[in-house]
């Protein structure tokens, strides 16, 4: 069964801090990584990571992938408390993906 | 352009109803999902679909039937609700699979099950 972890699950941080998100998956054939970002209602598409050491970057969000080490990190320099959201990690087989349980965000000011 | 469309937004079922949670795509997209998110479990697959007239099981598929007859459409039915079915249910979309698009995700349907 594939599998995908996310750590921590919640983080609270002052605006302006930089964060870092951490994904690790164990998914048959695995194809690629994507992360989300969940608000109030659906999660909208932050990255597709399907190459290992080349970063993907958006502003302040940059993210990176292992496939050695099976893992993603997702980085988020000068947070803003729209910055807050749960960020959740795909690991993404021949068919199927599988979310781990996310990462809860703050940022406070 | 519409995305993905779910309906209700809301429902409140009796234990032992049963229902129907709409989800249609416009995009023309061939694989389709639905999860369901509980507080602090992300989103576990509950049946998916590679193309019209083909569908599958997902993680937590006990409970539910899925059909797709059609690209567009793609319903959800709840056999026979029960308390553990209350949840948040999303559909989602991708031209050819969340491998090589990510998906596009409904507004989801919030269902309590009393």
């Amino acid at each position: 069964e594939d599998k995908v972890v996310q750590s921590p699950l919640s983080l609270v941080v002052h605006e302006g801090d930089t964060v870092t998100l951490n994904c690790s998956y164990e998914v048959t054939n695995f194809r690629s990584l994507l992360w989300y970002k969940q608000e109030k209602k659906a999660p909208t598409f932050l990255f597709m990571l399907t190459s290992s050491g080349i970063e993907k970057k958006s502003g302040r969000l940059s993210s990176i992938l292992d496939k050695k080490e099976l893992s993603s990190i997702l980085n988020i320099t000068a947070t803003q408390t729209g910055d807050s959201a749960i960020y959740l990690c795909g690991g993404a087989g021949s068919y199927q993906l599988t979310f781990g349980k996310g990462t809860k965000l703050s940022v406070i000011p | 352009n519409a995305g993905v469309t779910q309906t209700p937004k809301f429902q409140v079922l009796k234990t032992g109803q049963s229902m129907t949670l709409q989800c249609a795509q416009d995009m023309n997209h061939e694989y389709m999902s639905w999860y369901r998110q509980d507080p602090g479990m992300g989103l576990r697959l509950i049946h998916y679909s590679v193309g019209a007239g083909i569908t599958d099981q997902g993680e937590v598929p006990n409970g539910y039937n899925v059909s797709r007859s059609t690209t567009e459409d793609f319903p959800l039915r709840l056999l026979s609700a029960a308390p553990s079915q209350t949840s948040v249910y999303f559909c989602a979309s991708s031209p050819y699979g969340a491998a090589n698009y990510g998906y596009t995700f409904g507004s989801g349907t919030r269902l309590t099950v009393v």
